[in-house]
C-alpha cells in the first residue's frame, strides 16, 4: 500500500521557470491537500480539493494552480517560480464524510518535495 | 476564521519526566482537533484526534491529549518521555479544512 506518493523529492528552479509537483494517493480518499512548510512557520494550506473536479483556495494560493481530474491525482503547478516559493511542499489526503462527524480520517502525508528557486 | 496556536516554539524535558505540549484553538462550532508528529525529512504522522465523546483521548506511542472546551485547549501529554519522542509536533483544527499550528519542537534529554 503506497499511501501518498510525491514526485520529485528535490528540485531546483530558476526564477521564472515553471514546474508541476505530482501527488497521487491509492486510498480512495475524497479530500486532498497541498501544504507548504517554511521554517518556523508551520504548514500553510495552499489549495485543497473535496473531490474530483472540485478545488478551492487555502491560506496562501497566490502563484499556484491545481487540478483534480481524478480521485487519485492532485498536481500542483507553479507557473512563474519566485524565490519566495522556496519551501518544502507536502501533499496529503483524507476521507471526510460531513454527514457523519465520526467518519473523519486523519491526513496521510507524502514525504515532501524540497523546492529551491534561485 | 478558525485558527490554532502553539505558544511554545520548543519544549525541553528530561527522559522519564512527564511532558506537555500546549495547543489552543479558535473556531466557530464544534472542532475536530488533531495532533501530528514530524520526524526529520519526513511528512507528518497522525498521533491522535478528538471528534466527540471523552475529553481525554489516547493515541499512538503512549501520547494522550485533553480537550477542554471552556479553555479552548487541546494539550498533548505523555506520562514518561523518551529520547525517541524528540521531534516536531503540530496541533491542527478542522471545520471545513485543516489548519495547522506553527509547531513545537520537543527535545527530550537523556
Amino acid at each position: 500500500n503506497a499511501g501518498v506518493t510525491q514526485t520529485p523529492k528535490f528540485r531546483i528552479l530558476k526564477i521564472g521557470q515553471s514546474m508541476t509537483l505530482q501527488c497521487a494517493q491509492d486510498m480512495n480518499h475524497n479530500y486532498m491537500y497541498w501544504y507548504r512548510q517554511d521554517p518556523g512557520m508551520g504548514l500553510k494550506l495552499i489549495y485543497y480539493s473535496v473531490g474530483a473536479g472540485i478545488t478551492d483556495k487555502g491560506e496562501v494560493p497566490n502563484g499556484y494552480n491545481v487540478s483534480r481530474s481524478t480521485t487519485e491525482d492532485f498536481p500542483l503547478r507553479l507557473e512563474l517560480a519566485a524565490p519566495s516559493q522556496t519551501s518544502v511542499y507536502f501533499c496529503a489526503s483524507s476521507y471526510s464524510d460531513q454527514r457523519d462527524r465520526v467518519k473523519v480520517s486523519p491526513l496521510h502525508f507524502g514525504n515532501g518535495t524540497r523546492l529551491t528557486v534561485t | 476564521a478558525q485558527s490554532v496556536a502553539q505558544p511554545e516554539d520548543q519544549v525541553n524535558v528530561a527522559e522519564g519526566n512527564p511532558l506537555t505540549v500546549k495547543c489552543t484553538y479558535s473556531v466557530s462550532g464544534n472542532p475536530y482537533l488533531f495532533w501530528y508528529v514530524q520526524y526529520p525529512n519526513r511528512g507528518l504522522q497522525f498521533l491522535l484526534k478528538y471528534i466527540t465523546g471523552d475529553n481525554l483521548v489516547k493515541g499512538s506511542y503512549g501520547f494522550e491529549a485533553e480537550f477542554n472546551k471552556s479553555q479552548t485547549s487541546f494539550h498533548l501529554k505523555k506520562p514518561s518521555a523518551l529520547v525517541s519522542d524528540s521531534a516536531l509536533y503540530f496541533c491542527a483544527v478542522n471545520t471545513d479544512k485543516l489548519i495547522f499550528g506553527t509547531g513545537t519542537r520537543l527535545q527530550v534529554f537523556p
